[in-house]
């Protein structure tokens, strides 16, 4: 069975500041996701990693993904105001789950001055 | 592209009553739709997963006779939820994948309130 861990479950940050969420699963997959959720609304999609090594970024949010290790990693470069949300990883299931998408817990972003 | 659509945004409907969500993919067709369900403060959780013209498959502890599912179309899935009662109240979000897509697209969520 997919296990997927988030850590730390909430973050304060301070504006400017730099962070790392982590996003552990527990068999092979070379599908991860990471989203962003605001209160009240659906998910908003911010990384597909898709294979290992993968890394991208848009603005101040970057992911990686190592397949080895299991890991993927959401680093916030100098914190804004706007980055408060929850943000969520998910990984595919293998071939046998072709899109089901199982969730980490979830991390709690909260950014103050 | 890609965007997903559902129906209401959010409903309130009395216990023991049942009541439809919509999901559509409203600029392509989706081979797979997936319904999740999200309780406050919470991750999401795959329900079910419906492929057009065949039987959703449930995930484990999920009841299909209280939550139905049909897929009747490329661009339409609805989720009815029967005989509805305050511990449904919850966050339902369905997402929907093409064949060739590296990923599913959200929709924007149901809220359903069971008084």
């Amino acid at each position: 069975e997919l296990k997927v861990e988030q850590n730390p479950l909430f973050l304060s940050m301070q504006e400017g500041k730099n962070y790392t969420i982590y996003c552990n699963y527990s068999t092979t997959s070379d599908r991860l996701y990471w989203y962003r959720q605001d209160p009240g609304k659906s998910l908003e999609s911010l990384f597909v990693l898709l294979s290992n090594g993968a890394v991208k970024q848009e603005g101040r949010l970057m992911a990686s993904l190592d397949t080895k290790a299991r890991l993927s990693t959401l680093h916030i470069t100098a914190a804004v105001h706007d980055l408060s949300a929850t943000y969520f990883c998910a990984v595919e299931g293998a071939t046998d789950s072709w899109g089901k998408l199982q969730f980490g817990a979830g991390t709690q972003v909260v950014v103050t001055p | 592209g890609a965007v997903v659509s559902q129906h209401p945004s959010w409903v309130i409907c009395k216990s023991g009553t049942s009541v439809k969500i919509e999901c559509r993919s409203l600029d392509f067709q989706a081979t797979t739709m997936f319904w999740y369900r999200q309780f406050p403060k919470q991750s999401l959780m795959l329900m079910a997963t419906s492929n057009e013209g065949s039987k959703a498959t449930y995930e484990q502890g999920v009841e299909k006779d209280k939550f139905l599912i049909n897929h009747a179309s490329l661009t339409l899935s609805t989720l009815t939820v029967t005989s509805a009662h305050p511990e449904d109240s919850s966050f339902y979000i369905c997402s929907a994948r093409r064949g060739g897509d590296t990923e599913a697209f959200f929709g924007q969520g149901t809220r359903l309130t069971v008084v």
